[in-house]
Parts: structure tokens; C-alpha cells; sequence
């Protein structure tokens, strides 16, 4: 079955930037989604279609997908944006895989 | 505005069955794939499957498949996550999501938790 493979943690001081990578077997010729999640709430889309952010998702959070790696990139890093991140690949033929997650700290 | 209100927390017992529910509102329900994904106890997530209201065409992840079954009626614009036989591996919070045009999860529901427990 398809795999996707995130760092367990990320660490950054605030202000700076924070990239986190997402990695599968030709995960570029799929669409990569990530999804921000804080404690006891449900995750949220931050970018979806690999690079794309919806509405109301801050212009720091940017994303790419080349070969078979995905990043998502956080720049000036805020004390907020602390949180789980979550990969996700989707095409017809692997269906929804989500990344094991990635601790986000700032400090 | 694009709502997934989910049914109240459970707690069962091994062996029981049980079936929750996911609600949508705020956009045409019956063509958007909507789906469930299982958060155990300080785990990740974990895609299990997605339904298309407008024909139940199901998809379901290889590691939920038989395991649970998942159904929708879109006269009452609702989707369901169903179990016969609960196991206390079972225990997680099932969260409702609907899937956007790109394979995205666009609009998360609250989630419910299952306890399942003697």
C-alpha cells in the first residue's frame, strides 16, 4: 500500500522558517493537501492541490510537490502556527493516505 | 456555510454494534464525496473511506475494508460509519469530512469520540 513519510518533529525559533517535507513514491504526479491540527481540534486545511491555500489561510504557509517530495513551508514562523501537521495524497488508484504527522514547535 | 455536525460520544462495550452519523448542510450534499477518518489516542490520522451520496459509489482504505461499513442517505442528508462487532481497538475519535475538487478534505466535522470498553 502507499506510504507517505513525514519528519515526527520540527523545530523553529519564532520568526523564521519552518519547512516540513512529506515524502512517497512519485508523489508528484498526485495531489498533495496539508492539514494544520492544534490541541483538541479538528484539523484544518492549510494547503490543498499542493500549493494552493484557502481562504483565509495566511500567506506565510506555502506549499510544492517535485519527484517525491512535498514541503510545506511555514515563513515567519508565529507562536500560533505550533501544531501537528499532516500530509495527504490522493488519486484514483491509492485513494486517501494521510503522512504519520509532524510536531511543529516554536521556541 | 458549509457545516458536518456529527452524533454525540458512545460508549460501548466489546462485541456491540454501532453506527454514527455525520449531517451536511450549507451545500448540495449529494455531490460531494463525504467520508471518515480515525484519530486514535495521540495517533495520526487515518483515512478510512468516502461514500458519493448521489449514487453510494464507496471507496473504502485496504486497512478498513470489512471492517466498517459506510452508507449515506441523502434525503436526510446524512452519512453513517457502522459497526457489528465493536472492539476496544476501536476506540478513537471518528471525524466526519467532506472531499474537495483536488482530493482534499475541505470541511472537518467536530468529530466523536468512541469508547469502547467493558
Amino acid at each position: 500500500s502507499y506510504e507517505l513519510t513525514q519528519p515526527p518533529s520540527v523545530s523553529v525559533s519564532p520568526g523564521q522558517t519552518a519547512s516540513i517535507t512529506c515524502s512517497g513514491d512519485k508523489l508528484s504526479d498526485k495531489y498533495t493537501s496539508w492539514y494544520q491540527q492544534k490541541p483538541g481540534q479538528s484539523p484544518v486545511v492549510v494547503i490543498y492541490q499542493d500549493n494552493r491555500r484557502p481562504s483565509g489561510i495566511p500567506e506565510r504557509f506555502s506549499g510544492s510537490n517535485s519527484g517525491n517530495t512535498a514541503t510545506l513551508t511555514i515563513s515567519g514562523t508565529q507562536a500560533m502556527d505550533e501544531a501537528d501537521y499532516y500530509c495527504q495524497s490522493w488519486d484514483s488508484s491509492t485513494a486517501g493516505v494521510f503522512g504519520g504527522g509532524t510536531k511543529l514547535t516554536v521556541l | 456555510e458549509v457545516k458536518l455536525v456529527q452524533s454525540g460520544a458512545e460508549v460501548k462495550k466489546p462485541g456491540e454494534s454501532l453506527k454514527i452519523s455525520c449531517k451536511g448542510s450549507g451545500y448540495s450534499f449529494p455531490n460531494y464525496w463525504i467520508g471518515w477518518v480515525r484519530q486514535m489516542p495521540g495517533k495520526g490520522l487515518e483515512w478510512m473511506g468516502l461514500i458519493y451520496p448521489g449514487d453510494s459509489d464507496t471507496k473504502y482504505s485496504p486497512s478498513f475494508q470489512g471492517q466498517v461499513t459506510i452508507s449515506a442517505d441523502k434525503s436526510s442528508n446524512s452519512a453513517y460509519l457502522e459497526w457489528s462487532v465493536l472492539k476496544a481497538s476501536d476506540t478513537a475519535i471518528y471525524y466526519c469530512v467532506r472531499q474537495g475538487s483536488y482530493g482534499d478534505f475541505d470541511y472537518w466535522g467536530p468529530g466523536t469520540l468512541v469508547t469502547v470498553s467493558s
